[in-house]
């Protein structure tokens, strides 16, 4: 398809596991984007990458994250020794380069720690 | 600390009526102000977006009012119906100082009456 694919959809993991969440950018898009919605909440940066710059990781919550983009496409967001409070959904999104560009959001990895 | 403030948190509108939802934004760099419409079970959707230099963008039913001085912007819904209920976010965005990533409001949950 033609938008931002994320996978999995859903993940159900144990307390202490490690996850991979993956996300799929719109072909040509240089700017992607990781934020993580908690239930009922807004939605909280975690990381930025564009292009070839080293990425904007202020967002991210604790040295269990991590993400790495691939040949400036394709990127993996990583949460190691997950805990209960990492449940929620991670929305990958991305953009062309520029301030005015939309920015479009796939819809989601929705993650549950148990 | 970059913010983007919105109220209300929850909004009940009867059918036809109008929907209005605020947003305050603290860093003048922001130059790019867009609002996301969020379905259940789907990512966030562009709706509209408007930039500093101009006071108010109509597209069909919805409408931003913008006011550079007070740093505040706001939607409106006009008709609403009860397919507009939804979450909607504002946000900001800017680069530099005021970061190359969406800043996000908390969100308004929209429910519209038939």
């Amino acid at each position: 398809g033609a938008g931002v694919s994320q996978s999995p959809s859903n993940k159900v993991t144990e307390k202490g596991k490690d996850v991979e969440l993956r996300c799929d950018p719109i072909s040509g898009h240089t700017a992607l984007y990781w934020y993580r919605q908690s239930l009922g909440q807004g939605l909280e940066f975690l990381i930025y990458f564009q292009g070839n710059s080293a990425p904007d990781k202020s967002g991210l919550p604790s040295d269990r994250f991590s993400a790495e983009r691939t040949g400036g496409s394709v990127s993996t967001l990583t949460i190691q020794r997950t805990q209960q409070e990492d449940s929620a959904v991670y929305l990958c999104a991305s953009s062309l380069m520029g301030s005015g560009n939309t920015i479009y959001f796939g819809e989601g990895s929705w993650l549950t720690v148990v | 600390q970059q913010q983007v403030k919105q109220s209300p948190q929850s909004l009940i509108v009867q059918k036809g009526g109008i929907s209005i939802i605020n947003c305050a934004y603290e860093n003048t760099a922001f130059d790019y102000f867009p609002w996301y419409q969020q379905f259940p079970g789907k990512g966030p959707a562009l709706l509209i977006a408007i930039r500093p230099d101009v006071s108010e963008k109509k597209e069909g039913r919805f409408t931003i009012s913008f006011n550079k001085s007070a740093k505040q912007f706001s939607l409106h819904i006009m008709d609403s119906q009860p397919g507009d209920s939804a979450t909607y976010f504002c946000a900001a965005r800017g680069f530099g100082d005021a970061g190359n990533m969406l800043t996000f409001g908390g969100g308004t949950r929209l429910m519209v009456k038939p």
